[in-house]
């Protein structure tokens, strides 16, 4: 069966550093990639879509890359800030978005 | 202001009881979907529609019912089969799901709780 694997021990890192996150999927072959933010008790929020004919994405200080012979999305944060502390989930497109369980991102001051 | 909501936010149900969650959108989506998120998980798809009239079962899709008689609105309701209610529920909307690659936008979730 599908399977969308994000880390699930939390990424902490220093403010101004850049945060790596990781989104695995076996099984599938997806046309594109999504990431979310998701803030405790709030719904996800849409940050970035990524093709399989795109290798790399950017949108300020957010990059996201997508390779489709490892099956592995990056999602990079740049500079980071305590603001950014949140929980990121990809997504893929299969009878409906399918999502990871996130990884959360604590930034410290 | 265009934007998708979710009713109650909080929502205590009794064993046995079933219980009916709100949804409405404006933004004139065609597709709609119901998740559930339970802590420290990611979300899991319980029913999708992707017009009106018509639904589709998602992963999680036992004990919990749907309708979709207009395309603004998709209700949710957890029924006495659902053994472990208790969960963050949340739902969604996206353009046209047949496109593939258009984002959702999702409502402010509803925390049900079974006492």
């Amino acid at each position: 069966s599908q399977k969308i694997e994000q880390n699930s021990e939390a990424l902490n890192i220093q403010e101004g550093k850049t945060a790596t996150l990781t989104c695995n999927y076996t099984n599938y072959s997806p046309a594109y990639l999504q990431w979310y933010r998701q803030d405790p008790g709030r719904g996800p929020v849409f940050l970035l879509l990524i093709r399989e004919n795109e290798k790399e994405k950017r949108k300020e200080r957010l990059k996201v890359t997508f390779d489709t012979t490892l099956k592995q999305s990056l999602f990079h944060i740049t500079a980071s800030q305590p603001a950014d502390s949140a929980t990121y989930l990809c997504a893929l497109n299969r009878r409906a978005l399918t999502f990871g369980s996130g990884t959360r991102l604590q930034v410290q001051p | 202001d265009g934007g998708i909501t979710q009713s109650p936010k909080y929502l205590f149900r009794k064993e046995g009881q079933n219980v009916t969650l709100s949804c409405e959108q404006n933004l004139n989506h065609d597709a709609m979907y119901w998740y559930r998120q339970d802590p420290g998980q990611g979300l899991r798809l319980i029913y999708y529609s992707q017009i009106v009239n018509d639904f589709q079962k998602g992963d999680i899709a036992e004990g919990y019912s749907v309708s979709r008689e207009k395309k603004e609105s998709f209700p949710l309701t957890v029924t006495s089969a659902q053994k472990n209610p208790t969960a963050f529920y949340l739902c969604a909307s996206s353009e046209d799901r047949s496109r593939m690659n258009t984002e959702a936008f999702f409502g402010q979730g509803t925390r049900l709780t079974v006492v």
